[in-house]
């Protein structure tokens, strides 16, 4: 079974621009969450989706944003990047209950 | 808000001693947790999880406990090699009103002197 797969794996974007990031799910996997990690901030989780529906936000901002598709793959999308958005963003995803995530290996966008 | 706290931030332990960590929760309706490794460069992995119904559990080097009327869950990794070298996350999650909460330790990384 293929694992997540996340791209693009890496970015450069300028201050103001905006950015789609893309997560395919292990197949049969509705359940797509998304995290940022920084070194300061550990893993921060952003949103998850399930059968197309946010079902549970993390405390980011409005310009943070994702929509899920019927075949579960998730688009993340931040508006007006600032410098501090610079981070390692991974998705993962289960089943749709509690159970192991199975991480991406991430996109790391960058911010200049 | 909900959150976990992760303790220590970094840990050095001599090759062949025993790592702990631990984490404490404040959402009295979480019921699963599991702990992530994290090696540097590759993405978390999860390593062991255990549910609310259940004290301990044991996987070869690697142990978790949960004591859940302190809201305390510990890891345990015994004789230590300079593989289990990695950053691990603790998390907790349960069923809120309407959908799954998951929330994460801070992290903490490990170092495993030779």
């Amino acid at each position: 079974k293929a694992g997540v797969t996340q791209t693009p794996r890496y970015l450069i974007k300028t201050r103001g621009q905006q950015v789609t990031l893309s997560c395919s799910p292990i197949s049969g996997h509705r359940s797509v969450s998304w995290y940022q990690q920084t070194p300061g901030q550990g893993l921060q989780f952003l949103f998850e989706y399930f059968s197309e529906t946010q079902r549970n936000k993390g405390n980011f901002p409005g310009r943070f944003s994702g929509r899920q598709f019927s075949n579960s793959r998730s688009e993340m999308n931040v508006s007006t990047l600032e410098l501090g958005d610079s981070a390692l963003y991974l998705c993962a995803s289960t089943l749709g209950g509690l159970d192991e995530q199975y991480f991406g290996p991430g996109t790391r966008l960058t911010v200049t | 808000g909900e959150n976990v706290e992760q303790h220590p931030s970094t840990l050095s332990v001599q090759e062949g001693d025993s790592a702990v960590i631990k984490c404490t929760y404040s959402d009295s309706a979480s019921n699963y947790f599991p702990w992530y490794k994290q090696e540097l460069g590759k993405r978390p992995q999860l390593i062991i999880d255990i549910r609310s119904n259940v004290g301990e559990k044991k996987d070869q080097r690697i142990a978790v406990t949960l004591n859940k009327t302190a809201k305390h869950f510990s890891l345990h990794i015994t004789e230590t090699q300079p593989e289990d070298s990695a950053v691990y996350f603790c998390a907790a999650t349960g069923w809120g009103s309407s959908a799954s909460k998951i929330i994460f330790g801070s992290g903490t990384r490990l170092s495993i002197r030779p």
